[in-house]
């Protein structure tokens, strides 16, 4: 069974620039969850999608955003790309009811 | 609002000796508490996990303590081997309020553990 899997890997990317990231979860999972792993840092909380609905939306502002399709797939857009955008950004699926989620291989962004 | 605490950044431990990682949380209505373990340029994977009615989960060469009283949460690993050096990240999550699922992890900062051969 295949897992989480991102695209692209690396994407770099010019300030001001816009950057999609694209997630797709394991078979069966509904929930998609968006992390961002900046250098030396811990996994900051993006968007939860379950559904096809944003749940949940963590401390980031609004040119963060994105969409789940509904095979369960999703998307995340960052728009007016900033230096400090560059990091890693995970995805994760997680079935219904299922305490643990599942994670990819991340896309390494990096804004210059 | 850091809800999920791991106090030490690195951890070195000699080849099969015990390694113990620590996390603190806050919020007193996380009922699920996990640990990941990552490789540099990885996704973290999922190690071993606990619900909060219960103090200890064992798996192998991995076992979790949870102390509510204490909101304290521990890994230890036994023996350590040097194939265990990564990040380890506590996580913490709540059933949401629909009792359908989980919501989202809360993780600690990650605390780098070395071991050495």
């Amino acid at each position: 069974e295949a897992g989480v899997t991102q695209s692209p890997t690396h994407l770099i990317k010019t300030r001001g620039q816009q950057a999609t990231l694209r997630c797709s979860p394991i078979s069966g999972h509904t929930s998609v969850y968006w992390y961002q792993q900046a250098l030396g840092l811990g996994l900051q909380f993006l968007l939860w999608y379950d559904e096809g609905e944003e749940r949940n939306r963590g401390n980031f502002p609004p040119r963060f955003s994105g969409r789940q399709f509904p095979n369960y797939s999703s998307e995340l857009n960052v728009n007016a790309l900033e230096l400090e955008d560059s990091a890693l950004y995970l995805c994760a699926s997680q079935g219904a009811r299922s305490t643990e989620a599942f994670f990819g291989q991340g896309t390494r962004l990096t804004v210059v | 609002d850091q809800q999920v605490k791991q106090n030490s950044p690195s951890l070195s431990v000699q080849e099969g000796r015990i390694s113990i990682l620590n996390c603190d949380y806050t919020n007193s209505m996380f009922d699920y508490f996990l640990w990941y373990k990552k490789y540099p340029a990885e996704g973290p994977t999922f190690l071993i996990s606990i619900s909060s009615i219960k103090d200890k989960n064992e798996d192998g060469r991995f076992t979790v303590f949870l102390n509510k009283s204490a909101k304290h949460l521990s890994l230890h690993i036994v023996p350590s081997q040097p194939g265990d050096s990564a990040v380890y990240f506590c996580a913490a999550s709540l059933f949401n309020a629909g009792g359908t699922s989980y919501g989202k992890l809360t993780f600690g900062q990650g605390t780098i553990l070395t071991v050495h051969p």
